[in-house]
């Protein structure tokens, strides 16, 4: 089975601060993906890896930055924590394009800035 | 921006019943994918339906796909009280072009015992 690990299920952080949170697969799969999920917004895609060191704007990257230096790991990053980044955060990854685009996804971190 | 629509945004049906949910987009697809997400969880894959295809099934799970109206219904039959959960509708962006999903802003499903 794939498997995608989210390091943390629940975290609070202060405004102001840096925040890493690390996804990491275990099917070498190519593709990567960041998402935050909001009630009535559904899943906003941050951003995503085609490979390692690679990496493409989502819908809404705006105050986040991410980190691919190995293709199993994939780390998003919040330069500098702000209330409005309250959210599920959700790691996903993939094997390629067409039918191989099917996305697995982590348990997902819930995080709260204060 | 959110391609798929679900339709209905909340469902609530007793055990036994069947679920009916819908799910529209816009632009051209190479495949459709249904998801479900128990409350605080990450999503699931149920089912993929590729483009050419206009209906499939995975055990109590029913898909259609009518492309020329742009439009994917998921059923689930004989429902139970854990089907209880969120579901999703994600089409390729950019009719294939690249690896990302377009998710749905999802039906929630409530089964009742």
């Amino acid at each position: 089975d794939v498997k995608v690990t989210q390091s943390s299920r629940y975290l609070v952080k202060r405004t102001g601060e840096k925040v890493f949170l690390e996804c990491v697969q275990d099917m070498d799969h190519e593709n990567m993906f960041w998402y935050r999920q909001d009630p009535g917004l559904g899943l906003r895609l941050i951003y995503f890896s085609y490979d390692v060191k690679m990496k493409e704007k989502g819908d809404i990257p705006e105050g986040y930055s991410v980190s691919r230096e190995k293709k199993e790991r994939f780390s998003l990053i919040l330069e500098s924590a702000s209330t409005n980044q309250t959210s599920m955060y959700l790691c996903a990854s993939s094997f390629g394009t067409g039918g191989k685009n099917i996305q697995y996804f982590g348990a997902g971190t819930r995080l709260s800035v204060l | 921006s959110q391609q798929g629509e679900e339709d209905p945004q909340a469902l609530s049906i007793q055990e036994g019943e069947n679920a009916t949910m819908n799910c529209s987009y816009k632009t051209s697809i190479n495949n459709l994918q249904w998801y479900r997400q128990n409350s605080g969880r990450g999503l699931v894959h149920l089912i993929l339906i590729r483009s050419n295809e206009r209906e499939k099934h995975s055990g109590r799970l029913r898909v259609t796909l009518d492309t020329s109206k742009k439009s994917s219904s998921l059923l689930i039959t004989a429902s139970r009280a854990a089907d209880t959960a969120s579901y999703f509708c994600a089409t390729d962006a950019d009719g294939g072009a690249t690896n990302k999903l377009i998710f749905g802003t999802g039906t929630l499903l409530a089964v009742q015992p």
